[in-house]
């Protein structure tokens, strides 16, 4: 596709379910991030891939989340056992270089799954 | 820590108004600096920097960097109430280029 897709855009759940968030970033990008945006405030790093392989994890919050990439393209972002201070905007996003330096590391964001933890 | 902190917080204007938003950072293993535009949905991409006092321009947009200071400056002319969004300045951190983010400006221009 043309941009960064992300499904669902909205999800609500019961404290205590799974969820599962996923992300389709451009073709041919190597690296994919996710960031947690919290209401009113910039987003937060999750983890980065560079194709398949998790090279950082260090900003997801607890050991209830959990990411992956097998295929190197589709990424999914899961949530086991949510609780309301979960609620936010997750967004992913890829960029086609391995680093943020040059314009190959830019990186573009897709529209975010607003989660909703009641 | 590393911390990136955007000035004002929000900020009304009127059409046609001036205005210049301002981040300054303190990121270590810094790679570049980089503004974004949100509005209800996706941040879009407005501008990298990686170079001190090289300025960027993409219509009545622009951008400067100064690595000696730690800031950069985003300026918008003849404002339009389409450019009412959040502005987000990001510094890209480390081998793996995450960004870190700034809280964002909120910018309201009215009519």
């Amino acid at each position: 596709g043309a941009g960064v897709s992300q499904s669902p855009r909205y999800k609500v759940a019961k404290r205590g379910q799974d969820v599962a968030l996923r992300c389709d970033p451009i073709s041919g990008h190597v690296s994919l991030f996710w960031y947690q945006q919290a209401l009113g405030q910039g987003p937060e790093f999750l983890t980065y891939f560079q194709n398949e392989a998790q090279l950082d994890k260090s900003g997801l919050p607890s050991d209830r989340f959990f990411a992956e990439r097998p295929e190197g393209s589709v990424s999914t972002l899961k949530i086991q056992r949510t609780q309301q201070e979960d609620s936010a905007v997750y967004l992913c996003a890829s960029s086609f270089g391995q680093t943020s330096g040059g314009r190959s590391g830019t990186q573009y964001f897709g529209p975010g799954t607003r989660l909703l933890v009641l | 820590e590393d911390k990136v902190v955007q000035s004002p917080l929000s900020l009304v204007v009127h059409e046609g108004d001036t205005v210049t938003l301002n981040c300054s950072y303190e990121v270590t293993n810094f790679r570049s600096l980089l503004w974004y535009k949100q509005e209800k949905k996706a941040p879009t991409f407005l501008f990298m920097l990686t170079s001190s006092g090289i300025e960027k321009k993409s219509g009545r947009l622009s951008s400067i960097l100064d690595k000696k200071e730690l800031f950069s400056i985003l300026n918008i002319t003849a404002t339009q109430t389409g450019d009412s969004a959040v502005y987000l300045c990001a510094v890209g951190s480390g081998n793996t280029g995450k960004l870190i983010f700034g809280q964002g400006t909120t910018l309201q221009v009215k009519p």
